[in-house]
């Protein structure tokens, strides 16, 4: 089966480091993915890993380990406006489609 | 960039009617568009994958009477929710991949259905 696991709720410090973490057990894995959510808003893409190792991009970063099943999203110098839901989601491929296959998210608030 | 619409934004229906929420890629073909289905506070779920000229493949459990999908285009797909009711209230959103493209998906904006 399918199972992506991240933590329900977290909480920083406005100009903090926070790390979220993401563990997966899919089969047919072919890439990871990390998106923000604002309440009623779509999904916004923040980072792709498909080999392992360390994607950075400005104050993002998401690291993968293929072997572990484990992926992170770290968020350097938080602000406010980082308040949002994180979603790790694997892509898959079953019955000859690349499926998105989402994690229940993180909701993250930052405070001042 | 890509460019993915849905319309309606916001949708109330009366129990038993039909709706019908349309996504459209607008500035690129899919050949492959997604349907999700999002309650509050919980994450994505995929209800179908549609693909244009074919039938739509759907997911353990979504009925697909109920939810029916027509990929018409390469730039349009439908969802109907048929005899909608209060538990099919949800925030409803598609995605598409380009065709012959990458790896990312590009979301609409979603279409909040509420079903009173």
């Amino acid at each position: 089966g399918q199972n992506i696991d991240q933590p329900t709720e977290m909480t920083a410090t406005e100009g903090a480091i926070v790390q979220i973490n993401c563990t997966y057990q899919t089969s047919g894995f072919n890439g990871l993915f990390w998106y923000q959510q604002h309440a009623g808003e779509a999904p916004t893409f923040l980072s792709y890993n498909v080999l392992d190792g360390l994607e950075e991009k400005g104050r993002f970063s998401s690291f993968l380990s293929r072997s572990k099943g484990y992926s992170y999203l770290l968020l350097k110098e938080l602000q406010m406006k980082d308040s949002a839901s994180y979603l790790c989601a694997v892509r898959a491929l079953s019955g000859g489609y690349n499926k998105l296959i989402f994690g229940a998210g993180t909701r993250l608030a930052v405070h001042p | 960039g890509a460019v993915v619409s849905q319309h309606p934004s916001r949708v109330i229906c009366k129990s038993g009617t039909s709706v019908k929420i349309e996504c459209r890629s607008l500035d690129f073909q899919a050949t492959t568009m997604f349907w999700y289905r999002q309650f509050p506070k919980q994450s994505l779920m995929l209800m179908a994958t549609s693909n244009e000229g074919s039938k739509a493949t759907y997911e353990q459990g979504v009925e697909k009477d109920k939810f029916l999908i027509n990929h018409a285009s390469l730039t349009l797909s439908t969802l109907t929710v048929t005899s909608a009711h209060p538990e099919d209230s949800s925030f409803y959103i598609c995605s598409a991949n380009i065709q012959g493209g990458s790896y990312e998906q590009y979301f609409g904006p979603g279409t909040r259905l509420t079903v009173t």
